[in-house]
């Protein structure tokens, strides 16, 4: 399977820490997209990293790819409870094939 | 204005219904997709179109049929409901694939 594998599956913070996120694959990407989903609405995107690109910033979000070990990380600084919601790397693989969605990591940032 | 629409937001129908999803795009998008997430939240692809054509269709029973009557418009249509089709059901559209996707709302189908 190709689908990428996040982890932690559940992650639960206080407001103002750090959160991390990883997600792993199996074969070669041409890009990696994180997502957000609120609970009850639709996916929006975050970040698109290339597989050429290493590390990418939007705001108080990092995203770090590392090819030779097929994962990427998410980073929220500065947590707020607004971004409680769960996560999702998505892959697109050679011959630009449809995203593959992972599992997700539900985070809690508790006010 | 939204940029990708789904109608109808909920849906609650008997077993062996027919019924129909709508999806528009006003982002001048080439690409539409259909995806469905289970209750465990795993998300799926189900169809993908490309400039009106069907590009993707992973293994999803032939009781689904997609259809585009042009480049802005998905519709998924469901024949004879089953239980197991209760889900939340995405339409997506892209510039190209594997681009970033913008997603709709979701339907949330519910067969009793």
């Amino acid at each position: 399977s190709q689908q990428g594998e996040e982890d932690p599956q559940a992650l639960s913070i206080q407001e103002g820490e750090n959160a991390t996120m990883n997600c792993s694959y199996k074969t070669s990407i041409n890009n990696l997209q994180w997502y957000r989903q609120n609970s009850g609405r639709g996916l929006v995107h975050l970040i698109l990293i290339r597989s050429n690109e290493r590390e990418k910033h939007s705001g108080r979000l990092r995203v770090t790819l590392d090819t030779s070990k097929k994962s990427s990380s998410l980073l929220i600084t500065a947590s707020r409870a607004a971004d409680t919601a769960s996560y999702f790397c998505a892959t697109v693989h050679s011959g630009n094939t449809p995203l593959v969605f992972g599992k997700g990591t539900r985070l809690s940032v508790i006010a | 204005d939204t940029a990708v629409s789904q109608t109808p937001k909920y849906l609650v129908t008997q077993m062996g219904n027919d019924k129909s999803i709508k999806c528009e795009q006003n982002l001048g998008h080439d690409t539409m997709y259909w995806y469905k997430q289970d209750s465990k939240k795993f998300l799926k692809i189900m169809f993908s179109y490309n400039n009106k054509e069907l590009i993707i269709n992973e293994t999803v029973p032939n009781r689904f049929s997609p259809k585009s009557p042009d480049k802005a418009h998905l519709n998924l249509h469901i024949n004879s409901l089953e239980l197991g089709d209760s889900a939340v059901y995405f339409c997506a559209s892209s510039l190209g694939l594997g681009e970033t996707q913008y997603f709709g709302p979701g339907t949330r189908l519910l067969v009793l």
